[in-house]
């Protein structure tokens, strides 16, 4: 059975801090990674995804990929009290599969 | 342009009814998802469709459960003799052919008594 699994947190940092959200999957021919935001109450919304090893930045954003050691991170510079909430990893499989495993999510709180 | 559109946004029903929850996904989405997120759980899935047609839906918990596209565009969710361990948000999520990257509706709260 193919896991992502997500430290639940809830991970507290510092407004301005940079926040760091690890992601780690069993299988080891996946392909497709991406990462998603949802506040409290809210419907998840695509922040990136990654598709090769290394990093892959977009705005205060950074993706890193490691297929390696099988692990995904997103990285958040300068965080924000906006920035609080959960961030969900999604992984698709090796073969071409049009079906995520969602990790259940990681809390994030920017404390002022 | 429109974004993912769920309907109800919330339904509240007596146990042993049945329920129908609607998508309509982003105009052009050829993929159509559907997830259910419990209380504090993370995404469960459902079922996935390409066009009108369902390659996966290894995900519906059981024969009460069942859903359809038609035309390609609109989906609806059927739950049938609804429990309370149905009690759930469900969320719809499209995306262009090709493109595994989703895009979620804002969901329909079922609360079943």
């Amino acid at each position: 059975q193919k896991e992502v699994e997500q430290n639940s947190g809830p991970l507290s940092v510092p407004e301005g801090a940079i926040a760091s959200l690890n992601c780690t999957y069993s299988d080891r021919g996946s392909q497709s990674f991406f990462w998603y935001r949802q506040y409290s109450g809210k419907s998840p919304e695509l922040i990136m995804s990654i598709y090769s090893n290394g990093d892959k930045e977009d705005g205060r954003f950074t993706a890193q990929l490691n297929k390696a050691s099988q692990y995904v991170s997103l990285l958040i510079r300068d965080s924000q009290p906006s920035d609080s909430a959960t961030y969900l990893c999604a992984v698709y499989a090796s073969g071409g599969s049009y079906i995520p495993t969602f990790g259940r999510g990681t809390s994030l709180i920017v404390h002022p | 342009g429109a974004g993912v559109s769920q309907s109800p946004s919330n339904k509240v029903t007596e146990k042993g009814k049945d329920v129908e929850l609607r998508c309509d996904p982003i105009s052009g989405h050829t993929a159509l998802y559907w997830y259910r997120q419990s209380l504090g759980q993370g995404l469960e899935f459902l079922i996935y469709f390409q066009g009108n047609s369902a390659p996966d839906k290894s995900g519906l918990p059981s024969d009460r459960f069942s859903a359809e596209r038609t035309g390609g565009s609109v989906s609806t969710l059927t739950i049938q003799r609804t429990q309370q361990e149905d009690s759930a948000v469900y969320l719809c999520a499209s995306s262009f052919q090709g493109d595994r990257a989703q895009h979620f509706g804002d969901g329909t709260r079922l609360s079943i008594l």
